[in-house]
């Protein structure tokens, strides 16, 4: 079936240092979704992309993806203890249902005060 | 606030049991999808519904069903449940204003098989 792999499964880094989680596909993706989910919380959209090579930015949050849309990845800035989370990516399949998304198993991150 | 609610919040039941769990869409969305997430574990999808129809199913057990009825809301019905069923259930929805594919999880409702 379709996966989508996300990777570290867990990241601990001091406050003020960066993070990065990344996402891959075997295939082709539409579309590539990020959520975050706080500790006891639902998960909450982030930002969705849809073109090949597209980067977008949310204040120190910065989306990739890749050029062949089979990869992504989420890069924070300078962490803050608000950041704590876990972070999981969704990719949509054009071969599956139109609105479907198949989730990454998500990075949990741990900042450090 | 997402906008989908989901009862009840939490939920303690004994093996062998069967419960039923509710979701209510976003006003405007169509689409219902119902998410298990044990511990320390990701988001495995269960099923998908649209406008009252099945429309893709996951890794759902047998002893789960789902339905969507004509206002919408959905519901999902565990039974004959084992202690491995033990684990958040979310339901989430889409294709209203935030775009068909973009989707909105409710708070989940946590349950304890004992």
């Amino acid at each position: 079936g379709q996966q989508v792999m996300q990777i570290p499964q867990y990241q601990h880094v001091q406050e003020g240092e960066d993070f990065t989680t990344y996402c891959n596909s075997s295939t082709t993706l539409s579309n590539i979704q990020w959520y975050k989910q706080r500790p006891g919380g639902h998960p909450v959209f982030l930002i969705q992309l849809v073109k090949s090579g597209e980067v977008k930015k949310q204040k120190r949050l910065t989306f990739q993806f890749g050029e062949a849309k089979k990869n992504s990845s989420l890069h924070i800035t300078a962490t803050q203890t608000t950041d704590v989370g876990t972070y999981f990516c969704a990719g949509g399949f054009s071969s599956g249902s139109a609105r479907q998304l198949t989730f990454g198993s998500g990075t949990q991150l741990t900042v450090l005060p | 606030d997402s906008g989908v609610t989901q009862t009840p919040k939490h939920l303690i039941t004994a093996t062998g049991q069967r419960v039923t769990l509710r979701c209510s869409p976003r006003s405007g969305d169509l689409s219902v999808y119902w998410y298990q997430q044990s511990l320390d574990q990701g988001l495995q999808f269960l099923i998908h519904y649209y406008n009252g129809e099945e429309r893709a199913k996951g890794n759902i057990l047998e002893r789960f069903s789902a339905q969507q009825f004509p206002d919408l809301h959905s519901e999902l019905n565990l039974s004959s449940l084992e202690l491995g069923d033990s684990a958040l259930y979310f339901c989430a929805s889409s294709g209203g204003a935030g775009g068909p594919n973009t989707q909105y999880f409710g708070p989940g409702t946590r349950l304890t098989v004992l």
